[in-house]
């Protein structure tokens, strides 16, 4: 079946404005988290969601970052007066959100930001 | 706090030697610990978790508690194992914490 996707694969934007960017999780995941890459780094813990429950947003660098996510389908990561030192590659994972074994993380394949 | 270290950024071996990422982490609960692998133009993808004890592949990974490592082994690399390899630690609430990765390259 179809694997996690995201869009767009890559966004240049000038510095100060918003970017949205869109995941859609594998079908049937409850659980969807956004991960941020930036150049020669680890990937960085954002936002996790699970099912209904409220998110986990204790990665978010600051009030700027924000994400929504439609019961359990598309979610969105929203930047705000974008800075440059939030170029980087921002990943979204999905899995089945299961909490009584280690749940195995599908990723998708990334959006490049680029903010000049 | 939850850490994990993967010291180095790169790492070349020739074609048929063994193989040995290096993985440390920090946690004071019970860990669950995975290795992620990108091969070249691909995405993120899962390669093995501890709790599984599985080979895949070819890699295996000890979780060594007293060490608090998790390090990655394969006997006899291969060329198509050239890629970018990331020690990931989940705590309780499925977060994931990645080490900073390292970038295999095999020598032919």
């Amino acid at each position: 079946g179809a694997g996690v996707s995201q869009s767009p694969s890559n966004k240049v934007t000038e510095k100060g404005k918003d970017v949205e960017l869109r995941c859609d999780p594998i079908s049937g995941h409850t659980a969807l988290y956004w991960y941020r890459q930036r150049l020669g780094q680890g990937l960085e813990f954002l936002i996790y969601f699970q099912g209904n429950s409220a998110p986990d947003k204790s990665g978010l660098p600051s009030d700027r970052f924000s994400a929504e996510r439609t019961g359990e389908s598309v979610s969105t990561l929203t930047i705000q007066r974008t800075q440059q030192e939030d170029s980087a590659v921002y990943l979204c994972a999905s899995s089945p959100g299961r909490t009584s074994v280690p749940d195995t993380q599908y990723f998708g394949p990334g959006t490049r930001l680029t903010v000049l | 706090a939850q850490r994990v270290t993967q010291p180095e950024k790169l790492l070349s071996v020739f074609k048929g030697a063994p193989v040995e990422l290096k993985c440390n982490y920090s946690y004071s609960g019970s860990p669950e610990l995975f290795w992620y692998v990108q091969y070249s133009r691909q995405r993120l993808q899962l390669l093995l978790r501890h709790i599984s004890r599985e080979s895949i592949k070819g890699f295996t990974a000890d979780l060594n508690k007293g060490e608090t490592s998790f390090h990655l082994k394969k006997p006899f690399a291969q060329e198509e194992d050239s890629a970018m390899y990331y020690c990931a630690l989940q705590t309780g609430a499925n977060n994931l914490f990645f080490g900073t990765g390292t970038r295999l390259t095999v020598i032919p």
